[in-house]
Order: structure tokens, then C-alpha cells, then sequence
């Protein structure tokens, strides 16, 4: 089967970093996604990786292991918006194949 | 960017009837849809896999004569969930994927309330 961990919640404080980790377990690796999703709404889009190494995209990061199977979702300069939470995803089978999430972090900025 | 709609955005049935949820990709051709499920503080569940002119695939434990789909065009799959129970109830999302594109984009989502 296909493990993708990350924690449940998070707490952080507005303007300040935060790190949230994703360790993965999969049978393929086609790439590693990550998404923010408000309540009630759908996933948006933030992050991909199919290399190893550090992605930067303006506030947001994301870094990849293959080897280890460990990837990190890095925010700066918090606002309050950024309360949401952050799902893992890995493509296990290729393009055209549905991902596999993990259950999300919910990640809570505080004042 | 690439935009995915879903009609309707909500709808609440009685429990035995059927609903039908629309998933369109507005601005290009999705050679490949996706239908997931969330519950509550759960994360999004693949539930079929949908390719314009074939049958769908079903991920295991999703029943296909529960859960029809038809993807009769580039830019529009269908998921009707037949003979509706209360434990049918949750947010389906869709997400489109345009050829060879590593990017899914999603939809609004559908929140099922069945009573």
C-alpha cells in the first residue's frame, strides 16, 4: 500500500516560518505535490518536485529526498491567510494517474 | 491558468434517489479526468480515473455500479451517484489534466448531503 505521513496540526505565529514535513512510502514516485485547501473549498496548487533539491517560489518552498522519501513545505513571512491546511501528494503511477494524498496538516497562524 | 468548474456546488437528496455532478474544464481539453471523495478531516480519496471515450478505472472498494461516470467529451466527465445513502455523503472534487501536463487542476468541489 502507499504511506504518505504528515502531521495533523500545526501552530504557528504571523511573519514568522514554518516547516511542515511529508515522509512517503509509495510502490512508484512520479513526483511530489503539495496543496493548500481552505475549508470547504478545493485544493489550489503551491509545489512540484520530481528532483531532488530546493524549489523556491516566492513566500512558499518545497524540497525533495528521493532517497529518503521526505519532502518539506517551507512559508515565510506568515499572514494570517496562510491558515489552511497543506496536503502532501505523490504521483505514484505517471502523469496520467490520480495522486495519492496524505491527510493533510492543518496549520494554524496565530497573531 | 487552467480553470475547472463543477455543477452543482451543492445539492441535498433524499436517500434512494440519484445525483449527477458535472466536471468541465473551461479553457482546455482534459484528456484525463479524476474523481475524489473527502470527508470530514480526511484527506481526498482517488475514487475512478477518467479518460474521454473509455471506461472509467475504479481505484478498490469504489463500486462502479454505484458510482457512474462518463467522460463523453475532452471537456466534461459526469459522476452520478445512484441510489444515494446517507453514508454517501461528503465533497467530491474533480481535477483535470491536459495531455502530458504533471499538473492537476482542481474543481470547486460538490459537498453531498443526503438525507
Amino acid at each position: 500500500g502507499q504511506n504518505i505521513d504528515q502531521p495533523t496540526e500545526m501552530t504557528a505565529t504571523e511573519g514568522a516560518i514554518v516547516q511542515i514535513n511529508c515522509t512517503y512510502q509509495t510502490s512508484g514516485f512520479n513526483g511530489l505535490f503539495w496543496y493548500q485547501q481552505h475549508a470547504g473549498e478545493a485544493p489550489t496548487f503551491l509545489s512540484y518536485n520530481v528532483l531532488d533539491g530546493l524549489e523556491e517560489k516566492g513566500r512558499f518552498s518545497s524540497f525533495l529526498s528521493r532517497s529518503k522519501g521526505y519532502s518539506y513545505l517551507l512559508l515565510k513571512e506568515l499572514q494570517m491567510k496562510d491558515s489552511a491546511s497543506y496536503l502532501c501528494a505523490v504521483s505514484v503511477g505517471g502523469g496520467a494517474d490520480g495522486l495519492t494524498f496524505g491527510k493533510g496538516t492543518h496549520l494554524i497562524i496565530q497573531p | 491558468g487552467a480553470v475547472v468548474s463543477q455543477h452543482p456546488s451543492w445539492v441535498i437528496c433524499k436517500s434512494g434517489t440519484s445525483v449527477k455532478i458535472e466536471c468541465r474544464s473551461l479553457d482546455f481539453q482534459a484528456t484525463t479526468m479524476f474523481w475524489y471523495r473527502q470527508f470530514p478531516k480526511q484527506s481526498l480519496m482517488l475514487m475512478a480515473t477518467s479518460n474521454e471515450g473509455s471506461k472509467a478505472t475504479y481505484e478498490q472498494g469504489v463500486e462502479k455500479d454505484k458510482f457512474l461516470i462518463n467522460h463523453a467529451s475532452l471537456t466534461l466527465s459526469t459522476l452520478t451517484v445512484t441510489s444515494a445513502h446517507p453514508e454517501d455523503s461528503s465533497f467530491y472534487i474533480c481535477s483535470a489534466i491536459s495531455g502530458r501536463e504533471y499538473e492537476q487542476f482542481f474543481g470547486p468541489g460538490t459537498r453531498l448531503t443526503v438525507l
